[in-house]
């Protein structure tokens, strides 16, 4: 299994407040994103990172921010967490930019937004 | 836009029937396309991928699928259904920088 895990696995909070996904890799990779699944859409790209500081939008980066200031770590956060945000939040890396290149993924965080 | 659409969101059959995924895509440019399946709880997990070397690709646990260009279609299948196969499949495609486009993906469900 890719070395990557995520911090939480389960965090219940309320709207308004800031939560902060982690997401840490033993691999030295240099692509990390972050995901959201949703039943009935699969998962959707948040954010994405091709390098420390380098980071570049998904396709619902909407009310969420990410950071990389270590080529392992990538946090994932959501200032104002809404109910609109409760979902299961993966992480993905990936070795190269070659076009074939595999993403693997974390174990996914549930998210609850009450 | 490229995209791709997954047929039926939730596919049921027999324990040691043939199991069918339907994964169409939509591309002007030659896809890159993988199956990846989520076991309960779990991340996902590549199952085989489509990088244009050959129309049929064989994956892991017995899971197998071919690209047909005339019919923009990278379908999944396995001969014999086992118990452990009950997961969720999801199609997806490589699009610009890396990024994966999933399709909402397929619920398979194994009766014994």
């Amino acid at each position: 299994d890719a070395g990557i895990t995520q911090s939480p696995r389960h965090k219940v909070t309320e709207t308004g407040t800031p939560v902060t996904l982690r997401c840490h890799q033993t691999e030295n990779h240099r692509y990390m994103y972050w995901y959201r699944q949703d039943p009935g859409h699969g998962l959707r790209l948040i954010h994405y990172s091709y390098g420390v500081k380098d980071t570049d939008k998904g396709e619902v980066s909407d009310g969420y921010s990410v950071s990389r200031s270590k080529t392992e770590d990538f946090l994932l956060t959501l200032e104002s967490a809404t109910s609109s945000q409760t979902s299961v939040y993966f992480c993905a890396i990936s070795e190269s930019n070659l076009r074939a290149n595999e993403q693997f993924f974390g174990p996914g965080t549930r998210l609850t937004v009450l | 836009a490229q995209s791709v659409t997954q047929l039926g969101s939730h596919v049921s059959v027999s324990e040691g029937a043939l199991v069918l995924l339907r994964c169409n895509y939509s591309s002007s440019v030659p896809p890159y396309l993988f199956w990846y399946v989520q076991y309960p709880n779990q991340g996902l997990q590549l199952l085989l991928k489509y990088t244009s070397a050959a129309t049929l690709v064989k994956g892991i646990n017995g899971f197998e699928a071919e690209f047909k260009k005339s019919e923009t279609s990278f379908h999944l299948t396995k001969p014999s259904a086992h118990m452990s196969d009950a997961a969720e499949y999801f199609c997806a495609f490589l699009g610009g920088a890396q990024k994966l486009v999933f399709g909402q993906g397929t619920r398979l469900t194994i009766n014994p």
